[in-house]
């Protein structure tokens, strides 16, 4: 089965610019997350959906970071304005459930460099 | 809350070398414990998990056992290989993952 797709791979922007990132999850698994994984750190879970429903958003800076998942499927995630301290790997993950006995699957990760 | 604490790295190892990584946790109730292994420019692989007390998760050589006493999954090879190099993430689960900090390892030939 194919894994879970991200694009781009690497991305350097501007302070205060604005960065999308993309999705796509395996093809049938309901449950997508977006983490974030600061240099040295272990992955921070910024938002989770379920189908295209927002389970858990608690830790996403909402003021700069929006997501979404039309049609419950792809994903998007979005910074803006971005700061120097945005710089990190942002990882994609899906799952059939929204549980850990369904297992995740994660994607390569999308490197951002804010400078 | 739930939480993970990593043993901090970077570990070298030399080939053949026998490797533990150290994982606490802190948790409600009974999560599934899990290691993660990140190879360089890739994503994250679950490597093994353990699912209840004193379960043994076992993959590719490595083990960790879920010990309830103690609230660790220490992660353990016997002979560590050149292609073990990289980063290794303890994790706990639930309906959200909890990551360590991750350690490093890197095997020298």
């Amino acid at each position: 089965e194919a894994g879970v797709a991200q694009s781009p791979r690497y991305k350097i922007i501007e302070k205060r610019q604005s960065v999308a990132f993309w999705c796509n999850p395996i093809s049938g698994h309901a449950t997508l997350y977006w983490y974030q994984q600061i240099l040295g750190q272990g992955p921070k879970l910024l938002i989770q959906f379920q189908n295209n429903g927002v389970v858990d958003d608690s830790q996403l800076p909402k003021d700069r970071f929006s997501a979404e998942r039309l049609k419950g499927v792809d994903s998007t995630l979005k910074i803006q304005p971005a700061k120097l301290e945005d710089s990190a790997v942002y990882l994609c993950a899906s799952s059939l459930g929204g549980h850990q006995d369904y297992g995740y699957t994660f994607g390569s990760g999308t490197r951002l460099t804010v400078v | 809350g739930n939480s993970v604490t990593q043993m901090e790295g970077p570990v070298t190892l030399s080939e053949e070398a026998f490797l533990t990584i150290n994982c606490t946790y802190t948790a409600t109730g009974y999560p599934s414990l899990f290691w993660y292994v990140q190879y360089p420019g890739e994503g994250l692989q679950l490597l093994l998990k353990a699912t209840k007390a004193d379960d043994k998760g076992s993959n590719k050589g490595f083990e960790a056992t879920y010990r309830k006493e103690t609230t660790s999954f220490h992660l353990e090879k016997g002979s560590v290989q050149v292609s073990d190099s990289a980063v290794y993430f303890c994790a706990l689960g639930g309906n959200q993952f909890y990551f360590g900090t991750g350690t490093s390892l890197t095997v020298i030939p």
